[in-house]
C-alpha cells in the first residue's frame, strides 16, 4: 500500500499569511493526487485534484504542486474560512490512501 | 442539485451486521463510480471502499476486506455497503462519495454528509 505523510499536523497562521503543507508518497504516484478541506461537522470539500488542478469554485488563493512523491498545498493569503484540516489522497492505485491531515489553526 | 443521502448507520453490538444505503440525486448516477470513506470521531480519514460505474468492480481496504461488501442498484440511484463482523474499530462516521475522472485519474467531487456508525456492547 502506498503511505500518505503530511507534514505539518497542524499549523498556527495569522489571516492574510501564505501557508503551505506538504504531502509525501512513499512510492511514485505520477500527479494522482487530490486535496480536500474539511470543516469541523461538515463533509470534505475537493479543492486540488491531479496535484494541481483547482477544483471548479474554490478560490485562486489555493494552489497545488509537485508530481511523483512530493505535493505541496499553497493558500498564498489565509481568509478567516480556511482555518479547517487539509487531507491529501492518492488515487493511483487502491487502497486509496489519505494523509493524516493537517489543521490549520488561528495563531 | 447533486445530492448524496446517507442512511442505515446506529449502534450495533460487536459481531453484528449493518447496512448502509447512500441515496443519490441530480446526476446519471450509472455513469460514475462511487466510494465509501469513513472518519473515525476526532480521526482522520480513511477510504473504505470503492465501486466501478456498473458495479462489476469492486476494491477495498485491507482493514474491511472480506466482512465489508460494497454495491449499486443503477436501477434505484443507490449505493450501498453492507457490513458484517463488525469491530469496535469500525465505530466512524461513513461518508459515500462520488468519483469524477481526470487524466486517468479519479477524484471525490461529491460527498454526502455521513452516517454514524457505532459498535458498542
Amino acid at each position: 500500500d502506498i503511505q500518505m505523510t503530511q507534514s505539518p499536523s497542524s499549523v498556527s497562521a495569522s489571516v492574510g499569511d501564505r501557508v503551505s503543507i506538504t504531502c509525501r508518497a512513499s512510492q511514485d504516484i505520477n500527479n494522482w493526487l487530490a486535496w480536500y478541506q474539511q470543516k469541523p461537522g461538515k463533509a470534505p470539500r475537493l479543492l486540488i485534484y491531479g496535484a494541481s488542478s483547482l477544483q471548479s469554485g474554490v478560490p485562486s488563493r489555493f494552489s497545488g504542486s509537485g508530481s511523483g512523491t512530493d505535493f505541496t498545498l499553497t493558500i498564498s493569503s489565509l481568509q478567516p474560512e480556511d482555518f479547517a484540516t487539509y487531507f491529501c489522497q492518492q488515487t493511483n492505485s487502491f487502497p486509496r490512501t489519505f494523509g493524516q491531515g493537517t489543521k490549520v489553526e488561528i495563531k | 442539485e447533486v445530492q448524496l443521502l446517507e442512511s442505515g448507520g446506529g449502534l450495533v453490538q460487536p459481531g453484528g451486521s449493518l447496512r448502509l444505503s447512500c441515496a443519490v440525486s441530480g446526476l446519471t448516477f450509472s455513469s460514475y463510480a462511487m466510494s465509501w470513506v469513513r472518519q473515525a470521531p476526532g480521526k482522520g480519514l480513511e477510504w473504505v471502499a470503492a465501486i466501478g460505474n456498473r458495479g462489476v468492480s469492486t476494491y477495498y481496504a485491507d482493514s474491511v476486506k472480506g466482512r465489508f461488501t460494497i454495491s449499486r442498484d443503477n436501477s434505484k440511484n443507490t449505493l450501498y455497503l453492507q457490513m458484517n463482523s463488525l469491530r469496535a474499530e469500525d465505530t466512524a462516521l461513513y461518508y459515500c462519495a462520488k468519483h469524477f475522472r481526470y487524466a486517468d485519474g479519479s477524484y471525490l467531487n461529491y460527498w454526502g454528509q455521513g452516517s454514524l456508525v457505532t459498535v458498542s456492547s
